[in-house]
């Protein structure tokens, strides 16, 4: 399995500004993925990042809201741009990678906890 | 677009007692997981289910998948207070993403 890891764990932001989040890996993966969990609520994909080639992103998401990074098969950034309030959320990251079992699952980084005042 | 659905949303047991989460989905897939999540935190993996007629089982959990019903159900056999907890289907798609359920809100009481 994967060991992920995210900083920062948490923030407390002013609207207007930009946050940076990291995403770390214990291991090489092909697929990164940047999901949003909104207070209260269930995930949804934010994009999906592939080392070499432009972040794919979902409907209702776009690249100047949430630019992306994948420099190498360890390492993502996510960015919240000019945040407001509503950008309050869990964002997270996921990767897929082998477990102990052979088969390949989706592992999730701890989040980091956005708070946009 | 794939919807996936969850009930109930909300469920309240006493200790000892069983009860089944229902995971309904719209589209075709052979991958579905299952992911507990305790307030505050993030998500820890509990199953994941290839095929139709996949039975998996860990302690209390056992999780199933009907992929011609497009249903996957997790039952819980004598619930404990540790149980308690946010539980969310989540089904693969193309690329490997994935869909989520509302997630479910279980609380066992002593």
């Amino acid at each position: 399995s994967a060991v992920i890891s995210q900083k920062p764990s948490r923030d407390i932001c002013q609207r207007g500004t930009s946050l940076t989040i990291q995403c770390q890996v214990d291991s090489q993966v092909t697929m990164m993925f940047w999901y949003r969990q909104q207070p209260g609520q269930s995930l949804t994909l934010i994009a999906t990042a592939n080392q070499g080639s432009e972040a794919t992103y979902e409907s209702g998401f776009v690249i100047d809201k949430f630019p992306i990074s994948r420099p190498n098969l360890t390492f993502s950034t996510l960015t919240v741009s000019n945040m407001s309030p509503e950008d309050s959320s869990i964002y997270l990251c996921s990767v897929c990678s082998v477990a102990s079992s052979g088969r390949y699952e989706q592992y999730f980084g701890p989040g980091t906890r956005l708070t946009v005042t | 677009e794939l919807k996936v659905e969850q009930n109930p949303l909300f469920l309240s047991m006493q200790e000892g007692k069983n009860y089944t989460i229902y995971c309904n989905y719209s589209t075709t897939s052979d991958r579905l997981y299952w992911y507990r999540q305790d307030p505050g935190k993030s998500l820890e993996s509990l199953f994941v289910l290839l095929s139709n007629g996949a039975v998996k089982q860990e302690g209390r959990l056992m999780a199933s998948l009907d992929t011609k019903a497009r249903l996957s159900t997790l039952h819980i056999t004598a619930a404990v207070h540790d149980l308690s907890a946010t539980y969310f289907c989540a089904v693969e798609t193309s690329g490997s993403r994935l869909t989520f359920g509302e997630g479910t809100q279980l609380t066992v009481n002593p």
